[in-house]
């Protein structure tokens, strides 16, 4: 199954400031199939970018996905109150799909 | 709007079989893909397996030899079996549906998620 590792564990900002997010595949991801969810404490995953760059429908454009192959980012190009939760990175090109292990992006 | 909930025991015995029912609204499992996915804090975030519309299955080899999924669409509803459960099964539990048809194992909709713990 493919391995997914992000980075870094924890990232510490200020609103307004910009977040990058890495994911790292251990092998190639089919056909870019990746997604990255939000999750916050006591709530399921939310859906914020798939094909590792469409937007979900609802998200703000302040969130984007790029990436191919094994190296994948989000970025959140300047961070709101809500922006602050645990990211999640998941492919869904191999069975099983797999997620990565969370990036947490705390108040600094 | 697109709505799952998860129900079930918040309690099974070790050696048990775990049974969860995810209900569907505002859709038709008569489309689509519909996911069980876990997260424990020692394990992460899970993906379990799936069932299609038709009923074809996809589970995770980690688990395939004690996962059934089944879907009843007269009552909108899918399920989720897993036998001979022991503490490393306990997790929170997510039913999920995909984005849309032309966007499989998108995992756009997510029920609330449900707490089973494995204890005597």
């Amino acid at each position: 199954e493919i391995v997914l590792t992000q980075s870094p564990g924890t990232l510490s900002l200020s609103p307004g400031e910009r977040a990058t997010l890495s994911c790292r595949a251990s092998q190639s991801v089919s056909g870019s199939q990746l997604a990255w969810f939000q999750q916050k404490p006591g709530q399921a995953p939310r859906l914020l970018i798939y094909g590792a760059s469409i937007r979900a429908p609802g998200i703000p454009d302040r969130f984007s996905g790029s990436g191919s192959g094994t190296d994948f980012t989000l970025t959140i190009s300047s961070l709101e109150p809500e922006d602050f939760a645990v990211y999640y990175c998941q492919q869904y090109g191999s069975s099983p799909g797999t997620f990565g292990q969370g990036t947490k992006v705390e108040i600094k | 709007q697109v709505q799952l909930q998860e129900s079930g025991p918040g309690l099974v015995k070790p050696s048990e079989t775990l049974s969860l029912t995810c209900t569907v609204s505002g859709t038709s499992t008569s489309s689509y893909n519909w996911s069980w996915i876990r997260q424990s804090p020692g394990k992460g975030l899970e993906w379990i397996g799936y069932i299609s519309y038709s009923g074809s299955t996809n589970y995770n080899p980690s688990l395939k030899s004690r996962v059934t999924m089944s879907i009843d669409s007269s009552k909108s509803q899918f399920s989720l079996r897993l036998t001979s459960v022991t503490a490393a099964d306990t997790a929170v539990y997510y039913c999920a549906r995909d984005l849309s048809r032309n966007r499989p194992l998108v995992l756009a909709y997510w029920g609330q998620g449900t707490l089973v713990t494995v204890s005597s």
